[in-house]
């Protein structure tokens, strides 16, 4: 069964680090683009990162960049990410999924997607 | 910055038929996705590339793409069909994805 769990949430105050992990089984993990979707409590889905197969190429929406880190180990089968500066609009379930292209040209969706993992962030 | 549009709710009695509307300037330039999310779970992918349909998703769940609307479609509507969609793109100049802000189909 192809499954993605992530993991290390939890309750952090503002300007505070976490590191997230998402784990890969079930699949070939190197052999595809992934990402981390976020959202908070109550709202929509927000996007927050992409990382290619091999890591030379990597995208963030503006709301994180230059905040958070993403990065994988292939051969561990692990995606993270490194969240540093942590503001109260954070709070969210950060999900790790996998990503497929689509028909066309630059047309990019999510087939498979982890429980996610809760962020507080709360003085 | 690229907005994607989606009506907060959309209401459907048993058995008829859901049309979930995502809007957009020049969205027939991009290919549009799909996912369900029901409440406490992660979403899943019903549609992708406009109107393909992954396997193990019901024949019930469609799209389609005009102009600039793309619309989900659910037929035969049922209960467990209860739950927020959205639409989702891929903007490959910008190089970022976008959502659309939800719809919560709510089966009377």
């Amino acid at each position: 069964e192809e499954r993605l769990v992530e993991s290390g949430g939890g309750l952090v105050q503002p300007g505070a680090s976490l590191r997230l992990s998402c784990a890969a089984s079930g699949f070939t993990f190197k052999n595809y683009i992934m990402t981390w979707v976020r959202q908070a409590p109550g709202k929509g889905l927000e996007w927050s990162s992409y990382i290619s197969i091999s890591s030379s190429t990597i995208f963030y929406a503006d709301s994180v960049q230059g905040r958070f880190t993403v990065a994988r180990d292939n051969a561990k089968n692990s995606l993270f990410l490194l969240m540093n500066s942590l503001r109260v609009d954070d709070t969210a379930i950060y999900y790790c999924a996998r990503m497929r292209s689509g028909h066309s040209i630059s047309s990019y969706y999510f087939d498979l997607w982890g429980r996610g993992t809760l962020v507080t962030v709360s003085s | 910055s690229y907005v994607l549009t989606q009506p907060p709710s959309v209401s459907v009695a048993p058995g008829q038929t859901a049309r979930i509307i995502c809007g957009g300037n020049n969205i027939g330039s991009y290919t549009v996705h799909w996912y369900q999310q029901k409440p406490g779970q992660a979403p899943i992918l019903v549609v992708h590339d406009d109107s393909d349909r992954p396997s193990g998703i019901p024949e019930r769940f469609s799209g389609s793409h005009s102009g600039n609307t793309a619309t989900l479609i659910i037929s035969r509507v049922e209960a467990g069909d209860e739950a927020d969609y959205y639409c989702q793109v891929w903007d490959g100049v910008g190089n970022h994805c976008l959502f659309g802000g939800g719809t919560k189909l709510t089966v009377l």
